[in-house]
């Protein structure tokens, strides 16, 4: 199995700028999650598919952010108007219910507004 | 009160030594239990995982359970400076088996 793949890795953006990020999850696992982490803290939930179907959003994600998983295989999480505040690194983890449930992240792409 | 709790750290070893690494939570339908190591600039890689009181090792990695006292540690065995990283514990609850994380430990051991 390849590993839950991100891209891009690293993203400089001006604030106001949209951004967009892509995840392809561990092949089969019909569960992907995103994630927020900023520096000295634990990742933070964002959001959460099965399939194709969004089954649950944090509170943190506001309506800046928009998440997609068409035909349930990658994912995109997209940024509009970015700010300062949301520079950050944005992980994606998968899981599959054979595998215990156990989540696996990928690489990370970090955001940087300036 | 945050739902997962790590307070202490960072902690420093000396090489060869033990490292007790501790977490709380406050859920107690928390089902599933994990710790991730992450290295700086890298992102969470699963080394345990625990789901019934009592202890789990493997290799030098012991992970202790007390659903009781809502408590979670990690145990490191002859510390190496390879295990220098943070480490998050993390706990799920309900059936999506989100994780909640706790902002993490940093341990440093010292050759």
């Amino acid at each position: 199995d390849t590993g839950v793949s991100q891209d891009p890795r690293h993203k400089i953006t001006k604030r106001g700028q949209n951004v967009t990020f892509r995840c392809d999850p561990i092949s089969e696992h019909n569960r992907l999650y995103w994630y927020r982490q900023t520096l000295g803290q634990g990742p933070e939930f964002l959001t959460y598919f099965q399939n194709e179907a969004q089954l649950e959003k944090s509170r943190l994600l506001s309506d800046r952010f928009s998440a997609e998983r068409p035909k349930g295989s990658f994912s995109t999480l997209e940024i509009q108007r970015t700010e300062q505040g949301d520079s950050a690194m944005y992980l994606c983890a998968s899981s599959h219910r054979r595998t215990g449930n156990t989540i696996y992240f990928g690489e990370g792409s970090w955001l940087t507004v300036v | 009160q945050k739902e997962v709790e790590q307070n202490s750290g960072p902690l420093s070893v000396p090489e060869g030594a033990i490292a007790s690494l501790n977490c709380t939570y406050s859920d107690r339908g928390s089902q599933s239990f994990f710790w991730y190591r992450q290295y700086s600039g890298k992102s969470p890689e699963l080394i345990m995982s625990i789901y019934s009181n009592g202890d789990k090792e493997d290799g030098r990695f012991t992970a202790q359970l007390n659903k009781a006292s809502q408590y979670v540690s990690l145990l490191i065995r002859d510390s190496q400076p390879s295990d220098s990283a943070t480490y998050l514990c993390a706990v799920t609850t309900g059936a999506n088996s989100k994780l909640t994380f706790g902002k993490g430990i940093t341990l440093s051991v010292r050759p």
